[in-house]
């Protein structure tokens, strides 16, 4: 069981916003909560880094937010190409990494 | 171009060991602390541990599930990361990755599937 919860799956139409929630203990979400985006039979791809910041080349489009014990990443104007899973992950207390059980986010 | 390239995966029969090794390039590999992150055919991903850079102490973390089973350590004259498994169990079958970084993974390699079956 994962330390951090997400929706199994989020769905929305092209060119739409939706938002992924990811909670835990407060031990569990600190400053250093990241989102990775997976697609099928590929390797995970950083998207978010503590909390709000995005690596180089990531769209704008992606942005994180987090409040209390839940941190969220939300997607913009929706794209096919944003059909995959997605996975946060938080370094907790006790200098361990946890990830949350993964969201499916698919395209209506 | 940071690349990440894992290998050594394999089958192997529960209770043997295997060591898989991650090879970077592209950045200064001492320079930076090292994860290990598995996936589960059909599952989410799991951390494994990761360890630190030589100048931030070199020494490594583990998850509870692996915790004395798994060995990480580097050997940065070769740009080298290291995953030691013993005492290998069905559950530990998964596609294995390395990725770059402690605290957020911001490089991944393609992974090695390592097959733990009888």
């Amino acid at each position: 069981q994962s330390a951090l919860t997400q929706p199994a799956s989020v769905s929305g139409s092209p060119g739409q916003s939706i938002t992924i929630s990811c909670t835990g203990a407060s031990s569990d979400l600190g400053n250093y909560v990241s989102w990775y985006q997976q697609h099928p039979g590929k390797a995970p791809k950083l998207m978010i880094f503590d909390v709000t910041d995005r690596p180089s080349g990531i769209s704008d489009r992606f942005s994180g937010s987090k409040s209390a014990n839940t941190a969220s990443l939300t997607i913009s104007g929706l794209q096919a190409e944003d059909e995959a899973d997605y996975y946060c992950s938080s370094y907790t207390t006790n200098i361990t990494r946890v990830f949350g059980g993964g969201t499916r986010v698919t395209l209506l | 171009e940071v690349q990440l390239v894992e290998s050594g995966g394999g089958s192997v029969q529960p209770g043997r060991s295997l060591r898989l090794s991650c090879t970077g390039s592209g950045f200064t590999f001492g320079d930076y602390g090292m994860t290990w992150v598995r996936q589960a055919p059909g599952k989410g991903l799991e951390w494994v541990g990761f360890i630190r850079s030589n100048t931030n102490s070199g020494t490594p973390e583990y998850a509870a599930s692996v915790k004395g089973r798994f060995t990480i350590s580097r050997d940065d004259s070769k740009s080298i990361v290291y995953l030691r498994m013993n005492s290998l169990k069905n559950e530990d079958t998964a596609v294995y990755y390395c990725s770059r970084g402690t605290l957020a993974g911001f490089d991944w390699g393609q992974g090695t599937l390592v097959t733990v079956s009888s």
